[in-house]
């Protein structure tokens, strides 16, 4: 059974703080990393992408992955109350399926 | 660009009867389409793919006699929940990819809430 990890959370932070959301996943021939965030009653929106290991930057948000330990994770410099969000971590089988952690609900306390 | 619609946003109906949730590819052609299933405070978990002129592929523990699912042209899927129960009330999802998306990335639509009475 394929799985995705996710701490549920909450995780609280203060504005203007980092936060630091964190997934691993048990299938090593994953190749693709999503981060999406979900507003409640909305769908997902896709945030970022990774498929190299290290850190992949995008204005405020940078995700980093490290295949040998199957651990990805995702940091906001600045967190905003706007970023109050469910993050959901989704991991890409070879047959280009996406298989979901169950999401870090976030709050960024003003 | 990559715009899914989906209709409709909400439906409410009785028990017993058959609600069809429409996913649309607005301005790209979906070689792909995927259905999800979200219940209150889980994850998404994924109920079937779909490509267009052939038969869904349903995950595990999902009837396909339930969940009817036609992909019947590159822009357009439904899901048709067949005699619908309360425990069928959920959040359904469609997302849709194309060829040449950045790692097959996958478009969501905005979600369709199903509430079975």
């Amino acid at each position: 059974q394929k799985e995705v990890e996710q701490n549920s959370g909450p995780l609280s932070v203060p504005e203007g703080a980092i936060a630091s959301l964190n997934c691993t996943y048990s299938d090593r021939g994953s190749q693709s990393f999503f981060w999406y965030r979900q507003y409640s009653g909305k769908s997902p929106e896709l945030i970022m992408f990774i498929y190299s290991n290290g850190d992949k930057e995008d204005g405020r948000f940078t995700a980093q992955l490290n295949k040998a330990s199957q651990y990805v994770s995702l940091l906001i410099r600045d967190s905003q109350p706007s970023d109050s969000a469910t993050y959901l971590c989704a991991v890409m089988d070879s047959s280009y399926k996406l298989i979901f952690g169950s999401g870090t609900r976030l709050l960024v306390r003003p | 660009g990559a715009v899914v619609s989906q209709h409709p946003s909400w439906v409410i109906c009785k028990s017993g009867t058959s609600v069809k949730i429409e996913c649309r590819s607005l301005d790209f052609q979906a070689t792909t389409m995927f259905w999800y299933r979200q219940f209150p405070k889980q994850s998404l978990m994924l109920m079937a793919t779909s490509n267009e002129g052939s038969k869904a592929t349903y995950e595990q523990g999902v009837e396909k006699d339930k969940f009817l699912i036609n992909h019947a042209s590159l822009t357009l899927s439904t899901l048709t929940v067949t005699s619908a129960h309360p425990e069928d009330s959920s959040f359904y999802i469609c997302s849709a990819s194309r060829d040449g998306s950045s790692y097959n990335e996958q478009f969501f639509g905005p979600g369709t809430r199903l509430t079975v009475l």
